[in-house]
């Protein structure tokens, strides 16, 4: 498989579930990243993660939790989520920028995540 | 704090038609991006522009990078129905770790 790959592509979850997005990038990028997109906002990043290691969390409720166990997997484990937590949740990945250049990402189709 | 302002918000226009949209900002950017987002699915990236003036044609697609590099336009020639979706304009974040977004442009081409 290529590019950027995220499962499942729908989840409905209730407030007291625990459930985890999963996300994989066969493209030898070093960097990946979690958005969330929501209605008439603009795409809000989550967490970046720079050769496995998180090197940014944009003030992200505890609730969400992301892992990066190797260069090619990334997760984000959901707990106790709110409503207004229902969403897009896109994963993308990049080559890491360097020398101020800055690389294209490759974005996943997203999950839909719905809580009631 | 670095803002993107995208406009129009929507844009719904028939087969044939030219039409120009717009992503503005107060800040300066070494480059700046062009993404395009289909219905149910992520944003695929379409330009990359990095000099101030530099005109970049993507077949029917013409992107223009502000002589400042604060803002950029996409004019597109003769949209079609594939046009439509929502297209995006982004940059890095003053972190330099990350880009950012504007809200986009949601387009709809009519045959």
């Amino acid at each position: 498989e290529t590019g950027v790959t995220q499962t499942p592509r729908h989840l409905v979850m209730g407030m007291t579930n625990k459930k985890s997005l999963k996300c994989e990038q066969h493209l030898g990028h070093n960097a990946m990243y979690w958005y969330k997109q929501s209605a008439k906002k603009p795409l809000e990043l989550m967490f970046v993660y720079s050769l496995e290691e998180r090197v940014e969390n944009n003030s992200v409720p505890s609730r969400f939790s992301p892992e990066c166990p190797n260069s090619s997997h990334l997760f984000l484990h959901l707990h106790t989520l709110q409503p207004e937590d229902s969403a897009l949740y896109l994963c993308a990945s990049s080559q890491e920028r360097t020398g101020g250049f800055n690389y294209g990402y490759t974005f996943g189709s997203g999950t839909r995540l719905t809580v009631v | 704090t670095q803002l993107l302002e995208q406009s129009p918000q929507f844009l719904s226009i028939q087969e044939g038609e030219n039409l120009t949209v717009y992503c503005n900002s107060s800040s300066v950017f070494s480059s700046l991006q062009w993404y395009r987002q289909e219905p149910g699915e992520g944003p695929v990236l379409l330009v990359t522009v990095v000099t101030g003036g530099e005109v970049k044609k993507l077949k029917r697609l013409t992107f223009q990078f502000g002589d400042a590099r604060k803002d950029s336009s996409l004019h597109i020639t003769a949209a079609q129905p594939g046009d439509t979706g929502l297209y995006l304009c982004a940059v890095v974040n003053q972190a330099g770790t990350a880009l950012i977004f504007g809200k986009g442009t949601t387009l709809s081409v009519s045959s």
